[in-house]
């Protein structure tokens, strides 16, 4: 049982560059969402999926589009990369039920922009 | 809307010394409130949860958590700390959305 699982773990860009995030869980859970980190500002939410077929914008989506490709796996992608988007992103999934707001996350993908 | 406060960026603290980082929250009704913990190149792993009854609840590692109504916080804490709680620490609230707001962290050093 790996969990939540992310790769990269680490990428470089260069402005203007595209790429994709991906992540995938093990856990049958039915909830899925990406945060990115950045220092002094906590997590915050880019987007998320309550269910397999729906996505749904967070705080702060603009610049980032989802996928989520089936019950285990969500993408996140970066269609015009800038520098302001040097983070780093997590992805987090929750089981359905009682548990749904516990959070299990992922060790992180580390995003440098030039 | 929901928030969280956590006052403290960093906290220094002497290995075997007692541990209390700080959370308030904003929110209309009884929230469901957790603490994570993130250690360096990590990703975040749950240390506790309230969601209703004891307001005292217990985690992993040692840690536990006091839900105060009257001061909207949730305050976690642990007796003894140990070199290896270095790290930095969320306090996170939800309303029922299942979205979680959380604080900005506070960063835990501790001297030998």
């Amino acid at each position: 049982n790996a969990g939540v699982t992310q790769t990269p773990k680490f990428q470089v860009l260069k402005t203007g560059q595209s790429m994709t995030l991906q992540c995938a869980q093990d856990m049958n859970h039915n909830s899925m969402y990406w945060y990115r980190q950045d220092p002094g500002m906590g997590l915050r939410l880019i987007y998320y999926s309550a269910s397999e077929g729906t996505t749904d914008k967070g705080e702060v989506p603009n610049g980032y589009n989802v996928s989520r490709l089936n019950k285990r796996e969500f993408s996140l992608r970066l269609e015009s990369a800038a520098p302001s988007q040097t983070s780093v992103y997590f992805c987090a999934s929750s089981a359905p039920g009682p548990q749904a707001y516990e959070q299990y996350f992922g060790p992180g993908t580390r995003l440098t922009v030039t | 809307a929901q928030s969280v406060t956590q006052p403290d960026i960093h906290i220094t603290v002497s290995e075997g010394a007692s541990l209390e980082l700080r959370c308030n929250y904003s929110y209309g009704a009884t929230p469901y409130l957790f603490w994570y913990v993130q250690s360096p190149g990590q990703g975040l792993q749950l240390l506790l949860k309230y969601f209703s009854g004891d307001t005292l609840v217990q985690g992993i590692k040692g840690f536990e958590a006091e839900f105060k109504r009257s001061q909207s916080s949730f305050n976690l804490r642990k007796p003894s700390v140990h070199w290896s709680d270095a790290a930095e620490y969320f306090c996170a609230v939800e309303g029922g959305s299942y979205i979680p707001t959380f604080g900005r962290g506070t960063s835990l050093i501790v001297h030998p």
